[in-house]
């Protein structure tokens, strides 16, 4: 079965450039976040969707970044314009539904895009 | 915001050996979950305790969950070269998302 499919892999790119991450969720899955990792900082939750709405994006640096999910199968975390401190690994994961509030499932994770901003 | 706080933060044993790490937290909780991550890999879900539940086992993994402490354990037996990785508890708060450690690396020993 196919995983949660992030792309690029590795992105680098001179400051003040727009970034746009992808992912696409496993099918079926109704729960999609963003996360950033750093040495500093380690796992830190951005956004994220629940049946393809943002539900909780207050983990949003600031308004460079923004993300969007059309539907249930794409999404994208878009920065504009990028700066040397938003260089990190984002990952993407998925969750599928569960059967109360919490859901009691775990959740999937993509293999990242380790973006470098130069 | 970070809430499991994960116990020692860099581990390494010879092949063989069990490994224990613990994790601990400060808000109650619907659930703790484990997760190990691989070098230049996402995060792979291990094993999911509820709040209701004190013990887990999953092949070689065996988890603890003491809610009145606020604490959980990660025991890995009969470590291999393969258990390498950082490995990570995460909190569900019953707010619909997870809040991580900062993990605790393991490296084992051929």
């Amino acid at each position: 079965d196919a995983g949660v499919i992030q792309s690029p892999r590795h992105e680098v790119t001179e400051m003040g450039q727009e970034v746009t991450l992808r992912c696409k969720p496993i099918s079926g899955h109704n729960s999609l976040f963003w996360y950033r990792q750093t040495m500093m900082r380690g796992l830190e939750l951005l956004i994220y969707f629940n049946n393809n709405v943002p539900i909780d994006d207050s983990g949003m640096p600031e308004d460079r970044f923004s993300a969007k999910m059309p539907n249930a199968s794409f999404s994208t975390l878009k920065i504009q314009p990028s700066e040397p401190r938003d260089s990190a690994v984002y990952f993407c994961a998925s969750r599928p539904p569960g059967t109360d509030f919490s859901s009691n499932q775990p959740q999937h994770f993509g293999d990242g895009t380790r973006l470098s901003i130069l | 915001s970070q809430q499991g706080e994960e116990d020692p933060q860099a581990l390494s044993i010879q092949e063989g050996e069990n490994a224990t790490m613990n994790c601990s937290y400060k808000t109650s909780i619907n659930n703790l979950q484990w997760y190990r991550q691989n070098s230049g890999r996402g995060l792979v879900h291990l094993i999911l305790i509820r709040s209701n539940e004190r013990e887990k086992h999953s092949g070689r993994l065996r988890v603890t969950l003491d809610t009145s402490k606020k604490s959980s354990s990660l025991l890995i037996t009969a470590s291999r070269a393969a258990d390498t990785a950082s490995y990570f508890c995460a909190t569900d708060e019953g707010n619909n998302r997870l809040a991580f450690g900062k993990g605790n690396q393991v490296v084992v020993i051929p």
